[in-house]
């Protein structure tokens, strides 16, 4: 079983809609997580990390659910330019482990 | 889904010794393929990029004698890390993209690998 598991999708959504991400992961001791965004040929970019009291960053939010060993990503009001492979994060005590990665297109 | 299988996920080795990473793609085929790298407390940093059959294109900075990396087939790509020492210790990180006439998958991230040289 992978230590990080996103739905790989792809999630095509028009325009405006709402679009959630789950994540979830197996090492109960893991201490913090974030979501990255990965945009086409480039390398992957924070996009904001995830507190227990969930988080809100303009149109993402994050939440985490420790009981459940789940995270989140909910983008609101979606931009074309949402578009992109989203990368949920998990940092262990030593190492950081990477979800493989959810694509989503925003389309007109 | 597309899986990359990154192997392996930890190690441990000597200075001087060299240290191979392999990335698979288990269900797609891999025309390109990224290699990260992470320090503590740092975001990825790309390293290189590698299309299969041809030479990798490696990011300024990034020594390409030091850090091998083959993709000779549309399933396989490594990076060997050469005479490595204490300060190459870090988290390695493979992504791969498949072929533009496949479903196309977008970017798929191997799990990983911890390296720490001793």
């Amino acid at each position: 079983r992978k230590e990080v598991e996103q739905d790989p999708g792809p999630f095509n959504v028009p325009e405006g809609a709402t679009v959630a991400f789950n994540c979830t992961y197996s090492n109960s001791a893991s201490q913090s997580f974030f979501w990255y965004r990965q945009d086409c040929r480039k390398e992957p970019k924070l996009l904001m990390s995830v507190y227990s009291s969930g988080n809100e960053d303009g149109r993402f939010t994050a939440q985490l659910n420790r009981a459940s060993q789940y995270i989140s990503l909910l983008i609101r009001d979606s931009k074309l330019s949402d578009s992109a492979t989203y990368l949920c994060v998990v940092n262990n005590r030593d190492d950081m482990r990477f979800g493989a990665g959810t694509r989503l297109t925003v389309k007109p | 889904g597309a899986v990359v299988s990154q192997h392996p996920s930890r190690v441990i080795c000597k200075s001087g010794t060299s240290v191979k990473i392999e990335c698979r793609s288990l269900d797609f085929q891999a025309t390109t393929m990224f290699w990260y790298r992470q320090f503590p407390k740092q975001s990825l940093m790309l390293m290189a990029t590698s299309n299969e059959g041809s030479k990798a294109t490696y990011e300024q900075g990034v020594e390409k004698d030091k850090f091998l990396i083959n993709h000779a087939s549309l399933t396989l790509s490594t990076l060997t890390v050469t005479s490595a020492h204490p300060e190459d210790s870090s988290f390695y990180i493979c992504s791969a993209e498949g072929r533009v006439d496949y479903p196309n998958y977008g970017y798929t991230f191997g799990s990983g690998t911890r390296l720490t040289v001793v």
